[in-house]
Order: structure tokens, then C-alpha cells, then sequence
């Protein structure tokens, strides 16, 4: 039984630099969410996907952030001329249908120099 | 507006001690549901709890329990006789059924580091 997995778990970049992520669900669930975490801060929802449809986008989600999920199975998140400010963990996890119960990957931890 | 505090940042124990985690929510539907994760130094959040908002009854995991009280908002989770393994930060976290409009996103407490010395 396999977890959420996220590839790379460590990013190091310039500034200015596009970078992209990774993230695989747990099969079959169809719900995908990505959330950034900074030091000391609790996650924070940026976008959801149900099946390949994003849903949701949070205000936190720049225009330099686009989100896929390309038939509904792996997603990328991308960050485009990226900033110091964009150095976070990025965390992606996975639920089914009604559980709620959201199923978190180790992260990518994303340093912008 | 929806909100979860933990107030407590860190806290220290040895172990074999009892430990309360505080947790305070803020929401204005009827329907929500609680959650509490565990996200060790390797940085994946572990799922421990999910609470719904109409069941109100105390939970026990072997050493862990929690208590929910919705006259209080609070969801506090306890952990008897520490160990060094429980060494984490732990993390609140509410979100909403999905036929309200919410996608089910969840929204987390600033966490509170826990520290089991031995």
C-alpha cells in the first residue's frame, strides 16, 4: 500500500528561476489538494483538484503558481520566476470521496537563493 | 470566519509525563469536522483523529485520547505517559462538509512543538 509521494523533496533555485513539483496520490482517491507550509506556520491550502477539474485556487496562489492533473491521476504544481518568498515545504495530499480524511506526502521543501 | 488556535508554541515534558494539547476553533456552520495531525522532523503530517462535529464522544488510542467540547469549541488532545517518540509538532485542523461550498480544504493551527526529553 503506497502513500502520497511528492518528487523532489529538497528544490534549492535561483531566484527568478521556474521550478516543478511533483505529487503522486494514493490510487483511486480522486480529491487532490496542495498546501504551503513556512517555518513555524501551519499548512495552507493554495489549490484542489477533484479527478483532472481544479476546483478551487487560494488567494495565496499567484499568477506565477499553475496547477495540473492530467487525467485525474498525478498533479504538478509549478511556480514560475520564482521569489525568496516562495521558499516553503510544499505538501500535497490525497482523500476519497466523503472520508475527509486528507493523506499527506513528505513534502517538497523549496529553497529560492 | 474559520479558525483554529493552538496557543501553546512548545511544550516541554519528560517522559512518562501526561501532556494536554489545546485546541480552540472558530466556525459558523453546525457541520465541521476536526482533525489532529502529527508531523514528525521528517516533515510528513501523520493522520491520528478525525472528529465530526455531531459526535461529541471522548476518543482513546491507547495513549492517546481527546476531548471534544463543542460549548467550549475546543478539541484538546492528550497524550498519557510520554515517550520520546511522541517528540513532534502536532497540528489542529477544521474544514467543512463539501455540500456547503467548501472543497473540504482543511484549516490548520500554527501547531505546538512537542518536546519528550528522556
Amino acid at each position: 500500500d503506497t502513500g502520497v509521494s511528492q518528487n523532489p523533496r529538497h528544490k534549492i533555485t535561483k531566484r527568478g528561476q521556474n521550478v516543478t513539483f511533483r505529487c503522486d496520490p494514493i490510487s483511486e482517491h480522486n480529491r487532490l489538494y496542495w498546501y504551503r507550509q513556512t517555518l513555524g506556520q501551519g499548512p495552507e491550502f493554495l489549490t484542489y483538484f477533484q479527478n483532472e477539474a481544479q476546483l478551487e485556487k487560494s488567494r495565496l496562489l499567484s499568477d506565477r503558481f499553475s496547477a495540473e492533473r492530467p487525467k485525474g491521476s498525478f498533479s504538478t504544481l509549478e511556480i514560475q520566476r520564482t521569489e525568496q518568498g516562495d521558499s516553503a515545504m510544499y505538501l500535497c495530499a490525497s482523500s476519497s470521496g466523503g472520508a475527509y480524511i486528507q493523506y499527506f506526502g513528505a513534502g517538497t521543501r523549496l529553497s529560492v537563493l | 470566519a474559520q479558525k483554529v488556535t493552538q496557543a501553546q508554541t512548545e511544550i516541554s515534558v519528560v517522559e512518562k509525563e501526561d501532556v494536554t494539547l489545546d485546541c480552540v476553533y472558530e466556525t459558523r456552520d453546525t457541520t465541521y469536522y476536526l482533525f489532529w495531525y502529527k508531523q514528525p522532523p521528517s516533515g510528513e503530517l501523520v493522520f491520528l483523529i478525525r472528529r465530526n462535529s455531531f459526535d461529541e464522544q471522548n476518543e482513546i488510542s491507547g495513549r492517546y485520547s481527546w476531548n471534544f467540547q463543542k460549548s467550549t469549541s475546543s478539541f484538546n488532545f492528550t497524550i498519557t505517559a510520554s515517550q520520546v517518540v511522541d517528540s513532534a509538532v502536532y497540528f489542529c485542523a477544521l474544514s467543512e462538509p463539501y455540500y456547503g461550498g467548501s472543497q473540504g480544504n482543511l484549516i490548520f493551527g500554527k501547531g505546538t512543538k512537542l518536546s519528550v526529553k528522556p
